[in-house]
This record gives C-alpha cells, structure tokens and sequence, in this order.
C-alpha cells in the first residue's frame, strides 16, 4: 500500500512554454500533499505543500505564480511550471501524507523536467 | 533556527557495518525519519524515531536521543545495493520536515 505515482517520468520542454506535473495517491487519501525540488547532488527543497482543497503553502523564495500548485482533489495534486526557463530544469518530487496522525510521507517516483 | 547535520560521504566495505550520525535542531520536535535515496531515483522510507532508543528493522536499525539531537543509522551486513545517499529529515512542531543533505554511502567490494 501507500503508493504514490508522478507523470510524467521525464519532460522535455522548450522555454516559455508550461509544463503540468501530476502527482496521485493510489491507494489511499492524501489530505497533505507536498512538492519538493532536487537539485544534482543536494538534498531535497520543500517547495509547496498543499492541502486538498485549500492554496498552496509556498516556501520562501518560491514564485507562486510561476509554479501553480493545484489539490482538486484527496489523490490528485498537479505542479504547473509556467513560462519555463532552461534553471528550472530539474527534478521534481512530490509526496503525500494520509491524514491527521500519519507523519511519514510517502514518495513519488520524481519527474526530470529539462527545458532547453 | 532549524538545522540538520549529517556526513556528506562515507565509504565502508561490503558485509561490515556503518553508522551514519545526524544531529538536529529543530522548533519543537515530532520525531526523526531516515530515507533512502538511490541516484535518480525519489526517496523511500527507511524508519521513524519519536521516543528514545534503538528501533531494529533487520540490517537497518535507528537510534535517537532527545535529549542530544542526535540519531543514527546502523546499516550491518553491507551490501552493494546499500550504496545510496541516506537522508535525515526532523519533523517540527508544525509537522514540517526539516532535511538535511544526505550522506552518500559509498561501498566497496
């Protein structure tokens, strides 16, 4: 149990243009859901956590308008990267926690976003 | 403010053991997670501490003290699929989880 699947695995995009990332929880209901970023060799950087049907909490330093975070849903958030430039390449991860009580968050494969 | 410390490499050989040392501060304290990240790969939950002591989960087993901001991760009988970056994260009193940098564990036959 406590699967947690990203879309896409990989992403190839052009600057300028929008990339959407989902990230579903399959077999439970995540009311926390949490985006992080990953650069080469470093740890992981909370971007955004978010909790279904309410805005996204961003980190400092993270534009709210460039990365969109939307939790419609209890197993569905999806990570908007608009106007994408080549720094935002990346890797993304998200992750989601059951509910009230759960502290361990479980994991998304990750997506490797490369704008060229 | 909140800080977690941890090794940025370490290198053991295949079958020994190692222990991967974390030290933490965090605002207020909901427990201390270890993951395993391998290269490109997202992170899997390894073990959680809240109360003081040793939890064993076969080869893998974690330690906390509260009282000195301190944990560790016991890895025994080393195998090359151990060689991995080891993450240790804090939760705070606002049940965020505080990261540190990961150790990359490097084994060698």
């Amino acid at each position: 149990g406590a699967v947690v699947s990203q879309h896409p695995s990989r992403v190839i995009c052009k600057s300028g243009t929008s990339v959407k990332i989902e990230c579903r929880s399959l077999d439970f209901q995540a009311t926390t859901m949490f985006w992080y970023r990953q650069f080469p060799k470093k740890s992981l950087m909370l971007m955004a956590t978010s909790n279904e049907g309410s805005k996204a909490t961003y980190e400092q330093g993270v534009e709210k308008d460039k990365f969109l975070i939307n939790h419609a849903s209890l197993t569905l958030s999806t990570l908007t990267v608009t106007s994408a430039h080549p720094e935002d390449s990346s890797f993304y991860i998200c992750s989601a926690r059951p509910g009230e009580g759960f502290y361990e968050q479980y994991f998304g494969p990750g997506t490797r976003l490369t704008v060229t | 403010g909140q800080n977690i410390d941890q090794p940025t490499e370490m290198t053991a050989t295949e079958g020994a053991i190692v222990q991967i040392n974390c030290t933490y501060q965090t605002s207020g304290f909901n427990g201390l997670f270890w993951y395993q990240q391998h290269a490109g790969e997202a992170p899997t939950f390894l073990s959680y501490n809240v109360l003081d002591g040793l939890e064993e989960k076969g080869r893998f087993s974690s330690f906390l003290s509260r009282s000195k901001g301190y944990s560790y991760l016991l890895l025994k009988e080393l195998q090359m699929k151990d060689s991995a970056s080891y993450l240790c994260a804090g939760m705070d009193s606002n049940y965020q989880l505080i990261w540190g940098a990961g150790t990359k564990l490097i084994i060698k036959p």
